[in-house]
C-alpha cells in the first residue's frame, strides 16, 4: 500500500511556463484534495473532488485547474506560472464521513517559480 | 462559517517538560476537530480527532486533546515531550459541507535538551 504519492518532489519553473503536479492514491478513497502551504499561513485548499468526474473550488483556486477522470488520480495543472505560486503543494485523500473525515497526505511537491 | 485560530505560532520547551498547544474554533454546524503533525520535509499525519463522545481524546505518540464546547477550544497536550516531538502542529475543523478541512496557521513546537 503506497498511500498517496506525488510527483515530482521538486520543480523549478520559469514565469509563464505550465506544468502538471501528479497525485495518485491506492486506497480507493472518493475524496481527494489539493492544498498549498506557505510559511506561517497553514494549508489553503485549492481544489477538491468528491468522486470521479466531480471537482469543486476551494479557498484559493485562481491560476490552477484540476480534473478527476479516475478514482485514483487527481492532477493539478498550473497554467502561466507566477512567482506567487511558489509554494509546497500537498495532495490528500479521504473516505469522507464514512472514514471519520481523516485525510491522508502525500509527501508534497516543492515548487519554485522564478 | 468555520474557522480555526492557533494561539501560539511558536512554542519552545525543554525535553521532558509538559506542553500545551492551544486551538480555538468557530463553527456553525457539527463540530469535528483534528490535530495533525508535520515533521520536517514530510506530509501531514493525523494525531487525533474529535467527532463525538468523550471530550478527552487520546492520540498517537502520547498526545491528548480536550474538546471544550463552552470555551470553543481544542487544546493539545503532552505530559512529557521528547526531542523527536519537534515538528509543526496543525489544528483543523471540518467545513460546513463536510467535504474538506479548514486548517489553522500552525504551531511550531521546538524541543531542546
Amino acid at each position: 500500500n503506497a498511500g498517496v504519492t506525488q510527483t515530482p518532489k521538486f520543480r523549478i519553473l520559469k514565469i509563464g511556463q505550465s506544468m502538471t503536479l501528479q497525485c495518485t492514491q491506492d486506497m480507493n478513497h472518493n475524496y481527494m484534495y489539493w492544498y498549498r502551504q506557505d510559511p506561517g499561513m497553514g494549508l489553503k485548499l485549492i481544489y477538491y473532488s468528491v468522486g470521479a468526474g466531480i471537482t469543486d473550488k476551494g479557498e484559493v483556486p485562481n491560476g490552477y485547474n484540476v480534473s478527476r477522470s479516475t478514482t485514483e488520480d487527481f492532477p493539478l495543472r498550473l497554467e502561466l506560472a507566477a512567482p506567487s505560486q511558489t509554494s509546497v503543494y500537498f495532495c490528500a485523500s479521504s473516505y469522507g464521513a464514512s472514514g471519520g473525515y481523516e485525510q491522508y497526505f502525500g509527501p508534497g511537491t516543492r515548487l519554485t517559480v522564478t | 462559517a468555520q474557522s480555526v485560530t492557533q494561539l501560539d505560532s511558536q512554542v519552545p520547551v525543554f525535553e521532558e517538560a509538559p506542553v500545551e498547544l492551544r486551538c480555538n474554533y468557530s463553527s456553525s454546524v457539527s463540530v469535528y476537530l483534528f490535530w495533525y503533525v508535520q515533521y520536517p520535509n514530510q506530509g501531514l499525519q493525523l494525531l487525533l480527532k474529535y467527532l463525538s463522545g468523550s471530550t478527552l481524546v487520546k492520540g498517537i505518540n502520547g498526545f491528548e486533546a480536550e474538546f471544550n464546547k463552552s470555551q470553543t477550544s481544542f487544546h493539545l497536550r503532552k505530559p512529557s515531550v521528547h526531542i523527536s516531538d519537534t515538528a509543526e502542529y496543525f489544528c483543523a475543523v471540518i467545513n460546513q459541507a463536510g467535504t474538506a478541512l479548514i486548517f489553522g496557521k500552525g504551531t511550531t513546537l521546538s524541543v531542546s535538551s
